[in-house]
Formats: C-alpha cells, structure tokens, sequence
C-alpha cells in the first residue's frame, strides 16, 4: 500500500461542466502521474509532477490541466468535459531511487 | 515511438493449466520491464519486475524473465487458480526526465474452475 487515495471515486457529470480529481499521498513522494485507462488502450499519460509547482505534459494532455501546490495532492482538471473524456483516471507516484510506480484506486469518470 | 505488444485476450483456462502471457517492447536503450495486475473494480497492482538483461521477477507464483535478445518479457505461470481472473498489464519504463510508464494494452484472463 503506497498510501494513495483518489477522490471522488465516481462521478457522472454533464458535458460542458469542469471536473477536479484528486490524488492525495502520504509519504512525500517527488513524483506523480496521472493516467487514463481505456479499452484497447491500456493507461496513457496525461500530465505528471516532478515537484511542487512542477509539472509537464503527457501523451494525452490536452483537455487536462494539473495543479500541484503541495506535495502530497495532485490534482487534475477537466475545464470543461466531453464525452470523449469518460474513461477511468489513475494516479500513480513513483519510489525514490527506483522508476516502479504505486497506483491508486482509480476513479471512474462519466461525461454525459 | 516507444511501444509495447502485448497479446490479446480474452485468455480462457481451466484451473491448473499453464499460463502464458507474450509481451515485446521497442528496443530503446535499457528499460525496466513491468507486470502490473488488475483485480475486477479495482486498480493496478504492480506484479513484478525486472531491471536489466536475464532479470527474473517472480511474485504469487508468476515469473517473467527480461530477454534483451527479443525484447521480451513474457508472464508465465505453472498452474493458474480461479483467483488469477483478472487483466494483466505489460509496462515499460524507458527512463529520461518523466520515467513514464508505456502500458501494453491489456490481457484478460479468465480462469475457469
């Protein structure tokens, strides 16, 4: 257990509407992420941290804006949902000195 | 690009049957090499690992052994339970500033009793 929580764990929203997700971790790591899990697709990157206030895009990222102002929350930013953007979202932290990532819990996002 | 092939599902066994699960990646400098688990409702569960050329993980009774000759690293398991049911990820880690992680697609596996 990597100590991670992600919140909410569902959500149904309308499109048009902005959604915020949050990943909240316990042991200080430096570096976290965020992906998206879709059919046929595996996870792909959306935007990842590497430190308060320092963050960069991913393979998937536009649409998304991230936020980190203190190192344990990372939060992630849907400015205004559409379909295409209903999938399950995971946030990950990396180990110092390794490169194996923790996953959290995942929250599941519906975009009417 | 940075790519991993993993085979596609879905793979049906009996309980007790022999499991193989292929996984190739792209050849680009010395990555580290992943199988991540994901139970039904639940998130991903890192496996194992392996980090250089002959590398072996193993964890719950999976192995994958990291063959730079072929680029790959394949999930096997002697005899599967129906406790195995579940998608299994193949991740590669090519290093560089944001140490991403580049996901297979996905296999599920459906172990009947």
């Amino acid at each position: 257990d990597a100590g991670i929580t992600q919140s909410p764990r569902h959500k149904v929203t309308e499109t048009g509407t902005p959604v915020t997700l949050r990943c909240h971790q316990t042991e200080n790591h430096r570096y976290m992420y965020w992906y998206r899990q879709d059919p046929g697709h595996g996870l792909r990157l959306i935007h990842y941290s590497y430190g308060v206030k320092d963050t960069d895009k991913g393979e998937v990222s536009d649409g998304y804006s991230v936020s980190r102002s203190k190192t344990e929350d990372f939060l992630l930013t849907l400015e205004s949902a559409t379909s295409s953007q209903t999938s399950v979202y995971f946030c990950a932290i990396k180990i110092p000195s390794t490169d194996t990532q923790y996953f959290g819990p995942g929250t599941r996002l519906t975009v009417l | 690009g940075d790519s991993v092939t993993q085979m596609e599902g879905p793979v049906t066994l009996s309980e007790e049957a022999f499991l193989t699960i292929n996984c190739t990646y792209t050849a680009t400098g010395y990555p580290s090499l992943f199988w991540y688990v994901q139970y039904p409702g639940e998130g991903l569960q890192l496996l194992l690992k392996a980090t250089k050329a002959d590398d072996k993980g193993s964890n719950k009774g999976f192995e994958a052994t990291y063959r730079k000759e072929t680029t790959s690293f394949h999930l096997e398991k002697g005899s599967v339970q129906v406790s195995d049911s579940a998608v299994y990820f193949c991740a590669v880690n090519y290093g560089g500033a944001t140490n991403k992680l580049i996901f297979g697609t996905g296999t599920l596996l459906a172990v009947q009793p």
